[in-house]
């Protein structure tokens, strides 16, 4: 089956510590990306790539980091600066990185982060 | 000002009806709209996107675009409860970097 897998899909974390999450791809896209959602609110970029082993801030990067090594994986940490972590984290991947206007964003299913 | 706006909602239709959902965006350089539907602690599926002014069908789903007064609309005819759900409107301008910005979301409900 293509598609995009997210795991896990519940994570908790307690304060102070730092959680990856995981995005797969095996569509064969060449962007990915990562958004958060709070209750009742749209998405908000955190961080995108276009190409493997490069990566860039979207509107809200402080307190995220990623990598981006394989063209498959883009792994989000949830770092302890980021002072108020619990949301619905959502990655997305687009088949060309630019240059077409219909490039549609497909999205995995989510994990949602609970900091205790 | 936001730069892309939804009505929170609750928008209440009867089934059987149209559903009309409004987006208004602020960059008069955004080329391209997309509509996503979000279930209840589920991830956005796309319905459609539109580029040109003007209307586009798809099932019971029409997106309509008016560039000039910046605005884009979803219909959704003959409305089912399975239509309950949060819609998204995302907006894509290429000198962004092909990012797209979400509004709000309007949420649909659909009663029997």
């Amino acid at each position: 089956d293509g598609g995009i897998t997210q795991s896990p899909k519940y994570l908790f974390r307690k304060e102070g510590q730092n959680v990856t999450l995981s995005c797969e791809q095996n569509l064969n896209h060449d962007a990915m990306y990562w958004y958060r959602q709070d209750p009742g609110q749209g998405l908000r970029l955190i961080y995108y790539s276009q190409i493997v082993n490069d990566f860039q801030k979207g509107d809200i990067a402080e307190g995220y980091s990623v990598s981006r090594e394989k063209k498959e994986s883009f792994p989000l940490t949830v770092t302890s600066a980021q002072k108020n972590p619990t949301a619905f984290y959502l990655c997305a991947s687009s088949i060309m990185a630019s240059g077409r206007i219909t490039d549609t964003q497909y999205f995995g299913p989510g994990t949602r982060l609970t900091v205790l | 000002q936001k730069e892309v706006e939804q009505n929170s909602g609750p928008l209440s239709v009867p089934e059987g009806a149209i559903a009309s959902l409004n987006c208004t965006y602020s960059d008069r350089g955004s080329q391209s709209f997309f509509w996503y539907r979000q279930y209840s602690g589920k991830s956005p599926e796309l319905i459609m996107f539109i580029y040109s002014n003007g209307d586009k069908e798809d099932g019971r789903f029409t997106a309509q675009l008016n560039k000039a007064s910046q605005y884009v609309s979803l219909l959704i005819r003959d409305s089912q409860p399975s239509d309950s759900a949060t819609y998204l409107c995302a907006v894509n301008r290429l000198a962004a970097g092909n990012k797209l910005t979400f509004g709000g979301g309007t949420r649909v409900l659909v009663k029997p």
